[in-house]
């Protein structure tokens, strides 16, 4: 079945370095991606999202581009921190009703100082 | 605290037993979701309802798992005859539903459960 993944199961980065999270999603339908961010223990924390009429979307410290032509997701997470350091999971909704995520694995990110 | 929130977060019982779980949406919003988390995965959808109807449920939703939002306010998902394997995080979240241009759920805290 068509599915949403990640390239890298872990990213380990140095403090004050960007972070770049990638993800691949396959349902071509798909036209909502959101970005959740989770910590141990946690429940997924909303990041940032984007509609597949845009390509680029900003937020504070995050930005989230889409490529359509390639299926292609990704997070850049600008200086980043240690409280950075958590499971990051993109997700996708796949076309019609805006309900039912779909999630990929997810990406741990490991900041150190 | 006016996010998701859901009780208990953490439920230990002996396979076979009842276990029931709550979740309490964000006030006005009218969507509520409930999805399983397993070790190292991302959550997997189980159902939703918007206000009292519930509108999906996921195959992973065996005969032995009911929920409900009577009211649709809060919901309750219940699991009979528990197994080691529904041993998981239970999430809950909850978002505006239709009428808003974007429909981002946003989750509770989730319910940790063991089977022993």
């Amino acid at each position: 079945g068509e599915s949403v993944g990640l390239h890298l199961p872990t990213l380990s980065v140095q403090e004050g370095d960007n972070s770049i999270i990638n993800c691949a999603y396959s349902n071509s339908a798909s036209d909502y991606f959101i970005w959740y961010k989770q910590e141990s223990g946690k429940g997924p924390q909303f990041i940032i999202d984007i509609r597949s009429n845009m390509d680029k979307r900003q937020g504070q410290r995050v930005t989230v581009l889409l490529n359509k032509t390639v299926k292609h997701l990704s997070l850049q997470i600008a200086a980043t921190q240690p409280g950075d350091s958590a499971v990051y999971f993109c997700a996708e909704n796949s076309g019609g009703s805006n309900y039912k995520l779909t999630f990929g694995k997810g990406t741990l990110l490991t900041v150190n100082p | 605290d006016t996010g998701v929130s859901q009780d208990p977060r953490h439920k230990i019982t002996k396979r076979g037993q009842n276990v029931t779980f709550r979740c309490d949406p964000i006030s006005e919003h009218n969507r509520l979701y409930w999805y399983r988390q397993t070790l190292g995965q991302g959550p997997e959808f189980l159902t939703y309802f918007q206000n009292e109807a519930q509108l999906e449920k996921s195959r992973l939703l065996s005969d032995r798992f009911s929920a409900e939002r009577p009211k649709g306010s809060f919901s309750t998902l219940e699991i009979q005859r528990t197994e080691q394997g529904d041993s998981a995080m239970y999430l809950c979240a909850s978002s505006f539903g239709p009428r808003h241009s974007t429909d981002t759920q946003y989750f509770g805290p989730g319910t940790r459960l063991t089977v022993l």
